[in-house]
């Protein structure tokens, strides 16, 4: 059973508009989810991640993700795109238990035309 | 450093060969974790460490791949008799070891071809 999907390969948004990368989970008990941006050649660095507590939660570079128990999702969300914001994301999510390894979803890959 | 290093950042080898994968931490972090990523997929667990021992192998595909922490800082990933398919991004990753919520940090990965 897939743990994290991101059901969009590819997001396209101008610059300057609000810009929105989706994530749902399929985990029992309480996850522990978090989001990744990939740049080309490079290692993963880390955005943000939601353990407990507020379900907005605000990261790095602007960026925020909402989780949302109801729906299962944890979408990636930035209210204002840059073009260097062009990247491949991933959400990723801990499935709890002794588990201490992520579980990543496929990618979606950004693109911030100016 | 100030973050994970992983050295070589690119290797290319033949079908058949030997490989290790050098992987440094960032200083004090106790937890260590291995990935890997084929092309156009996210990454995927291979192996996690606390300290010296490796306390999850199951995301190692086969016999071929093995991992050690001999100090609990550096590890090394070893791949015998590689093979094509094999030819991937090799990510490590580590943290502070507290805790399983807690963040990783990756580092730039080795990027392995096998020809």
């Amino acid at each position: 059973a897939q743990s994290v999907a991101q059901p969009e390969d590819q997001v396209n948004v101008a610059e300057g508009n609000p810009l929105t990368v989706k994530c749902t989970y399929s985990v029992s008990g309480n996850p522990y989810l978090f989001w990744y941006v990939q740049y080309p050649n490079r290692g993963l660095q880390f955005l943000l991640k939601y353990i407990t507590g507020d379900n907005l939660v605000k990261g790095s570079y602007g960026f925020e993700a909402e989780f949302n128990k109801s729906q299962t999702s944890f979408h990636l969300k930035k209210p204002s795109a840059l073009v260097s914001d062009s990247a491949l994301y991933f959400c990723a999510v801990i499935l709890g238990g002794s588990a201490r390894q992520l579980t990543f979803g496929s990618g979606t890959q950004l693109t911030v035309l100016p | 450093g100030a973050g994970v290093s992983q050295t070589p950042s690119n290797k290319v080898t033949e079908k058949g060969k030997y490989v290790e994968l050098r992987c440094d931490p960032i200083s004090g972090h106790t937890a260590l974790y291995w990935y890997r990523q084929s092309l156009g997929q996210g990454p995927e667990f291979l192996i996690y460490f606390q300290g010296t021992g490796a306390a999850d192998d199951s995301g190692l595909p086969n016999d071929r791949f093995f991992a050690v922490r001999p100090e609990g800082s550096v590890s090394t990933l070893k791949i015998q008799r590689t093979e094509r398919g094999d030819s991937a991004v090799y990510l490590c990753a580590s943290s502070p070891g507290q805790g399983y919520q807690e963040t990783q940090y990756f580092g730039p990965g080795t990027r392995l071809l096998v020809l």
